[in-house]
């Protein structure tokens, strides 16, 4: 079984409508992120958490909420859907021993 | 602020082309680099890391050097291969500064053609 499972793994939606993506870990780390990637931009980090009680913003967090409802999970939700938020969406837990990422295999989400 | 600039791509190689993908860094720290690859489809997996200057990295043929006076991790193999043909990212992190976050080059993308 995957480490990092991300659900769902592709979506499409309407501009407007509340959309949530879920990350679940078993590989029992703390720190978790969401990043969005766009070709040509690379990953962009929206939200990080590391722990239950620690959630911090990154470089594109506008239009974006996450929840860490448990170390094992962490979801990312659009409020309002737009379409620039058209992209790859992707979690990842952090290692602190060895600041090694893992991602999980991303959800493709479309607004039209 | 802490970021990264590798090479653009494509990149487009016949199967056993010498391989080198270009990254460069800055940073205020003493930051750790990677090379992460991501496969059609998946997401990103770890390639190879250096966590100090002088310090190499390596894994299935591919090899890069932390050069703290350049300020370069650049990404080699001698002999590429069809199953090469990914997206390549250079990241850093800064976590011996307490930062704790991850920067992400924008990625190379590899064709290698049989």
């Amino acid at each position: 079984d995957a480490d990092v499972t991300q659900t769902p793994r592709n979506r499409i939606t309407k501009t407007g409508k509340r959309i949530m993506l879920e990350c679940s870990q078993t590989k029992g780390h703390d720190r978790m992120y969401w990043y969005r990637q766009d070709p040509g931009l690379g990953l962009q980090l929206i939200y990080y958490s590391f722990d239950v009680k620690d959630i911090n913003k990154g470089e594109i967090s506008d239009g974006y909420s996450v929840s860490r409802q448990a170390q094992a999970k962490f979801s990312l939700s659009l409020e309002s859907a737009i379409p620039n938020q058209t992209a790859l969406y992707f979690c990842a837990t952090s290692d602190l021993n060895t600041d090694t990422q893992y991602f999980g295999p991303g959800t493709r989400l479309t607004v039209l | 602020g802490n970021s990264v600039t590798q090479m653009e791509g494509p990149v487009t190689l016949s199967e056993e082309a010498f391989l080198t993908i270009n990254c460069t860094y800055t940073a205020t720290g003493y930051p750790s680099l990677f090379w992460y690859v991501q496969y059609p489809g998946e997401g990103l997996q770890l390639l190879l890391k250096a966590t100090k200057a002088d310090d190499k990295g390596s894994n299935k043929g591919f090899e890069a050097t932390y050069r703290k006076e350049t300020t370069s991790f650049h990404l080699e193999k001698g002999s590429v291969q069809v199953s090469d043909s990914a997206v390549y990212f250079c990241a850093l992190s800064d976590l011996p500064s307490g930062t704790y976050k991850y920067i992400f080059g924008t990625g190379t993308r590899l064709k290698v053609l049989a």
